[in-house]
């Protein structure tokens, strides 16, 4: 069935480091993959999106890459700060049209 | 612009009762989707609804259902509730159905607790 997988589920950095997440999914068919953040409370908020057409977006302090050739998508968050403290969950585009999740990372950034 | 809300936002039932969410798509949005987020599954899509017409449904049972009314207002509903279903509902409005051109914002869910 279809499937993303998620690594870490738990990453601890200094603030001011990088933080560097990894997602593998499994039908090839997919062409959307968005990354959510969810804080204690609230539901996932969409911070970053890239489409298959494009290898590499950016914005900010925040950037994902694509290899749809090996099916992998990575989040990567510079000079961290402790508010980016939270859930990270990675996800692509199902065959239903909805979205297939990750079973996402607990970030923490540590002052 | 006011976002995805969801009432209510606490709900403690027992078993065997039945629940019903609702849930307000952003303004001009028409589909809705539903996810269920638990410790264990993560999030799991449960269905979405287009125009008033359930257009994709995941991989839970009949008990669980839902609709959509002609404002794109949606509800769902679990009947004959069980423990396992003490969950995080959350519900994803865009502005049509498909994620090709689409993005999918998120309410802040409806904690059920089933006891």
């Amino acid at each position: 069935g279809e499937n993303v997988e998620q690594h870490p589920s738990t990453l601890s950095v200094q603030e001011g480091d990088s933080a560097v997440i990894k997602c593998t999914y499994s039908d090839s068919a997919s062409n959307y993959f968005p990354w959510y953040k969810q804080e204690l409370g609230k539901g996932p908020q969409l911070i970053i999106d890239i489409r298959s057409n494009v290898g590499e977006k950016k914005d900010q302090r925040i950037a994902v890459t694509l290899n749809k050739t090996a099916k992998h998508f990575s989040l990567h968050i510079t000079e961290t700060q402790p508010e980016d403290s939270a859930v990270y969950f990675c996800a692509a585009e199902g065959s239903q049209g909805n979205l297939i999740f990750g079973k996402g990372t607990k970030l923490s950034v540590k002052p | 612009k006011a976002g995805v809300t969801q009432t209510p936002r606490y709900l403690i039932k027992t078993r065997g009762q039945q629940v019903t969410l609702s849930c307000s798509p952003i303004s001009g949005h028409r589909s809705v989707s539903w996810y269920q987020q638990t410790p264990g599954q993560g999030l799991q899509f449960l269905f979405e609804y287009f125009s008033e017409t359930q257009r994709n449904k995941g991989n839970f049972p009949g008990r669980f259902s839902g609709r959509q009314f002609s404002n794109s207002r949606s509800e769902m509903n679990v009947s004959t509730l069980e423990l396992g279903d003490s969950a995080l509902y959350l519900c994803a409005s865009s502005l049509v159905s498909g994620l090709a051109k689409n993005i999918q914002y998120f309410g802040a869910g409806t904690r059920l607790s089933v006891l």
